[in-house]
């Protein structure tokens, strides 16, 4: 089954404690991205990646980083989470270059940092 | 600067009515919108798309009128069912998709 996963589902931690939210999709997508979801603001970009080893920044970059070492795995990176970074995550993969056409989301991660 | 907007939070209709969401924009070089239909605890999955050299795309029950003078797009759902009943999200793109902020539909009984 064609599938973007994400790991884990539900995480709760403290400000400062380094985490990682791991993305893997089995469609040998060369794009991948990551969006946060907040209330009244919608779907924003954190950070994108063309192939492997291309990253780049979308609208919302600050206090996250990503990888990209394999096709299939796109991780996101918090070295020191704080509050605002409270929210809902997604993954996203994209067959298309440009990553701007039919995108597969994976299921989210609600992160909450008290 | 919100370049997608939806200024409908909310919508409730009747099953077997249509339905219609409507989604602004302000950058006229966008080239593509798109649709997306959002259940809770579950991503968001892509519904319709249409480019912006057509006015109109439909299938089956969804449809997506595009307006490039007032810069508007809607989607409409005849009839709606209450398993349409979720969040959508319209997007447009450039060289990225620029998501609105969505609208939830409740289709009630």
């Amino acid at each position: 089954e064609a599938q973007v996963t994400q790991n884990p589902r539900y995480l709760i931690t403290v400000t400062g404690k380094k985490l990682t939210v791991t993305c893997s999709q089995n469609m040998n997508h060369e794009y991948m991205s990551w969006y946060r979801q907040d209330p009244g603001l919608g779907l924003r970009q954190i950070y994108y990646s063309m192939n492997v080893e291309v990253t780049d920044k979308g609208d919302v970059p600050e206090g996250y980083k990503v990888s990209r070492k394999e096709k299939r795995n796109f991780p996101l990176i918090l070295e020191s989470p704080s509050p605002n970074q409270t929210s809902l995550y997604f993954c996203a993969s994209s067959g298309q270059l440009a990553g701007a056409y039919e995108q597969y989301f994976g299921p989210g991660t609600r992160l909450t940092v008290t | 600067d919100q370049q997608v907007k939806q200024n409908s939070p909310s919508l409730s209709v009747q099953e077997g009515r249509i339905s219609i969401l409507n989604c602004d924009y302000t950058n006229s070089m966008f080239d593509y919108f798109l649709w997306y239909k959002k259940y809770p605890a579950e991503g968001p999955t892509f519904l319709i798309s249409i480019s912006s050299i057509k006015d109109k795309n439909e299938d089956g029950r969804f449809t997506v009128f595009l307006n490039k003078s007032a810069k508007h797009l809607s989607l409409h759902i005849v009839p709606s069912q209450p398993g349409d009943s979720a969040v959508y999200f319209c997007a447009a793109r450039t060289d990225k998709l620029i998501f609105g902020t969505g609208t939830r539909l409740q289709v009630f009984p």
